[in-house]
């Protein structure tokens, strides 16, 4: 079982619509939990990096949330725009895990914004 | 500073068929890292490196190579392709803990073994 499970797996919106995206995790604690956006074609770029012990971090219409009780964190869209079309990817950093055990990625939602 | 880059970006490939995939990076960084992804899975990692002339296996390292003589540059090679590695590689750097091990993507290279 993958320790980063992502759900949906899939969803479509209409542009100017909100909508959640969320990540469960089996393993904690952990240094930070990121998100990535990767557009079609290209590989995944940072969004926000929260540590285990924050609980939102904003970057524009972006917001994540974690709540390491239910060891959940969720990413909110706000008036998405059709350049919000993508994948988004959930990763759990470990820092103290050697250099090829420091990530651990769910295996994303993609997200289609329509006109 | 152009990040990180990957060449090729496309490669169509017959089995058996052996070919060497560049990543370059000029941010002085010492982690490189190659995955593969492939639809509907996270990104896997096959191979990593934490310094000039280092390499370690990852999660998926079997019937692939890599090789860093420099530290810009983090090569992984296919001796003889096999249809299973069509997949997306990405190439990705990080600076260590100095830059909080941000990790950096390069734009992916597309493989198909037929």
């Amino acid at each position: 079982k993958n320790q980063v499970e992502q759900s949906p797996q899939s969803l479509i919106i209409l542009e100017g619509k909100n909508c959640t995206l969320q990540c469960n995790y089996t393993v904690s604690p952990f240094s930070n939990l990121r998100w990535y956006k990767q557009d079609t074609g290209r590989g995944p770029v940072s969004l926000t990096i929260m540590t285990f012990s924050e609980n939102t971090k904003s970057n524009g219409r972006y917001t994540a949330t974690l709540d390491a009780d239910t060891k959940q964190s969720s990413l909110h869209i706000t008036a998405s725009q059709l350049s919000d079309s993508a994948s988004y990817i959930c990763v759990l950093f470990f820092m103290n895990n050697n250099a090829g055990n420091m990530l651990t990625f769910g295996g994303g939602t993609r997200l289609m914004v329509k006109p | 500073n152009a990040g990180v880059t990957q060449t090729p970006k496309f490669r169509v490939l017959k089995t058996g068929q052996s070919m060497t995939l560049l990543c370059a990076q000029d941010m002085n960084h010492e982690y490189m890292y190659w995955y593969r992804q492939d639809p509907g899975m996270g990104l896997r990692l096959i191979h990593y490196s934490v310094g000039e002339g280092t390499t370690a296996k990852g999660e998926v390292p079997d019937g692939y190579n890599v090789s860093r003589l420099k530290k810009q540059n983090f090569l992984l090679g296919l001796e003889s392709a096999a249809p299973s590695q069509t997949s997306v590689y990405f190439c990705a750097s990080n600076p260590g803990a100095e830059g909080g091990y941000e990790q950096y993507f390069g734009p992916g290279t597309r493989l198909t073994v037929t």
